[in-house]
């Protein structure tokens, strides 16, 4: 299995600041990653996927980059509303694991 | 509208079997991969097992291996996961998730979940 390793666990942020969340693989996926929202009592819903490529929906503020085995997911300009938990998946091949978590709070 | 609804969750004990079910509607069900991720209380995240389009390709996590068995009833859109020899670790909300391709890929829609606990 692929190991998946988000970074920080927690990232506390100004309104209006940048966040930038990481995720890294312990093999290369290629651009095979995905980055998903989970509120709290909701489901996830996905924001990101083949690395850079938005959700439907999805405001540009949030962009994806990265290859191989490091990956970056930013948020330029943080609202309230995108105060969550952000995870990282691999698809490249089954099992699809998913990073630990990173979750985003609004300073 | 896609929809999946899950059902079969329960409180069982250690040793114990629970079969989970989900129903898709509004995909051509199919035609898609079909996934069961479990969230332990208070966790992250966790891929249990996948199934491919036409049930060819099966896979599950290490953590599941020979206890769990996913299944699919294309013509009755149903998703299965059969679960022997629960542990406590087991305990979670199981969701099930529609992949994006027929063998694989990312998520793009998820059920409500449905809640497993393992508990003596």
């Amino acid at each position: 299995e692929v190991v998946m390793t988000q970074s920080p666990a927690t990232l506390s942020v100004s309104p209006g600041d940048r966040a930038t969340l990481s995720c890294r693989a312990s093999q290369s996926i290629s651009s095979y990653l995905a980055w998903y929202q989970q509120k709290p009592g909701q489901a996830p819903s996905l924001v990101m996927y083949d690395v850079s490529t938005r959700a439907t929906g999805i405001p540009d503020r949030f962009s994806g980059s990265g290859s191989g085995t490091e990956f970056t997911l930013t948020i330029s300009s943080l609202q309230s509303e995108d105060s969550a938990v952000y995870y990282c998946q691999h698809y490249s091949f089954w099992p699809g694991t998913f990073g630990q978590g990173t979750k985003v709070e609004i300073k | 509208e896609v929809q999946l609804v899950e059902s079969g969750g329960a409180s069982v004990q250690p040793g114990g079997s629970l079969r989970l079910a989900c129903v898709g509607s509004g995909f051509r069900f199919d035609n898609y991969a079909m996934y069961w991720v479990r969230q332990g209380p208070g966790k992250g995240l966790e891929w249990v097992s996948g199934i491919g389009w036409k049930s060819a390709g099966i896979a599950y996590a290490d953590s599941v291996k020979g206890r769990f068995t996913i299944s699919r009833d294309n013509a009755e859109n149903s998703l299965y996961l059969q679960m022997n020899d629960l542990r406590v670790e087991d305990t979670a909300l199981y969701y099930c998730v529609k992949a994006i391709w027929g063998r694989s890929g990312w998520v793009d829609h998820w059920g409500q979940g449905t809640l497993v606990t393992v508990s003596s």
